[in-house]
């Protein structure tokens, strides 16, 4: 099972905060990176696929990009608000399996 | 338009009992994943299946555990003889058949905790 690394564990900031988050996933043998956002009480749901190196994506005040070669991915959150408080898990898809990390830890207090 | 159904919620055996877990993926989806969460641990892999065809089980333990995903039906993952260590969350997951190459987003399911007494 391919190792996928996720920092921070978990991250505590102010509403109107901007933040990111990094996934390492290995540079080899690449499909497609998922990043999922997982709420408390919930099932995870998706935020982006990527497939190609320099991928950018966006939805609303959340962004990520795709460094393939070097293997890592970075997700941002512009000015956040409570309600992004959640996991972040991001998944590196190989041959066969989709391995996730542990997730970030996002608390938004106002 | 159902998501991903899995039932039971909630299941409670016995060390030794036998455990199934069922997975009904999205209409039109072809493919499903299976995952356990531990305490303080992430989704684990287990095991990645089409329909009729086991694609990866390599994050499945090789005793005890089985999965399949028949042509017609849910997908069952069966855990025999369970003891407390299996006590954990599974999560299931589909894709379309397009979705082979990782392109498409995985939907979840609710998930089953399993406990195991």
């Amino acid at each position: 099972i391919l190792n996928v690394e996720q920092s921070p564990q978990s991250l505590h900031v102010q509403e109107g905060d901007s933040t990111n988050f990094t996934c390492s996933f290995p540079s080899s043998n690449f499909y497609a990176l998922h990043w999922y956002r997982w709420e408390t009480a919930k099932s995870p749901e998706a935020l982006f696929v990527m497939t190609l190196n320099g991928d950018e994506k966006k939805k609303g005040r959340i962004s990520a990009t795709l460094n393939t070669k070097e293997g890592y991915s970075y997700l941002y959150i512009k000015g956040s608000q409570p309600e992004d408080s959640a996991t972040y898990l991001c998944a590196f898809k190989a041959p066969g399996a989709l391995n996730f990390g542990k997730g970030t830890s996002l608390l938004v207090t106002p | 338009n159902a998501g991903v159904m899995q039932n039971p919620r909630h299941l409670v055996r016995r060390r030794g009992q036998e455990a199934r877990l069922r997975c009904s993926p999205m209409k039109g989806h072809s493919h499903v994943y299976w995952y356990r969460q531990l305490p303080e641990e992430g989704l684990k892999f287990m095991v990645y299946l089409q329909k009729e065809n086991i694609i990866d089980e390599s994050g499945m333990p090789k005793e005890r555990f089985s999965a399949e995903f028949p042509k017609e039906g849910p997908s069952i993952l069966r855990i025999q003889q369970v003891v407390r260590g299996d006590s954990a969350a599974y999560f299931c997951a589909s894709s379309p058949s397009r979705g082979a190459g990782g392109e498409s987003p995985l939907h979840f399911g609710n998930g089953t905790r399993l406990t195991v007494t």
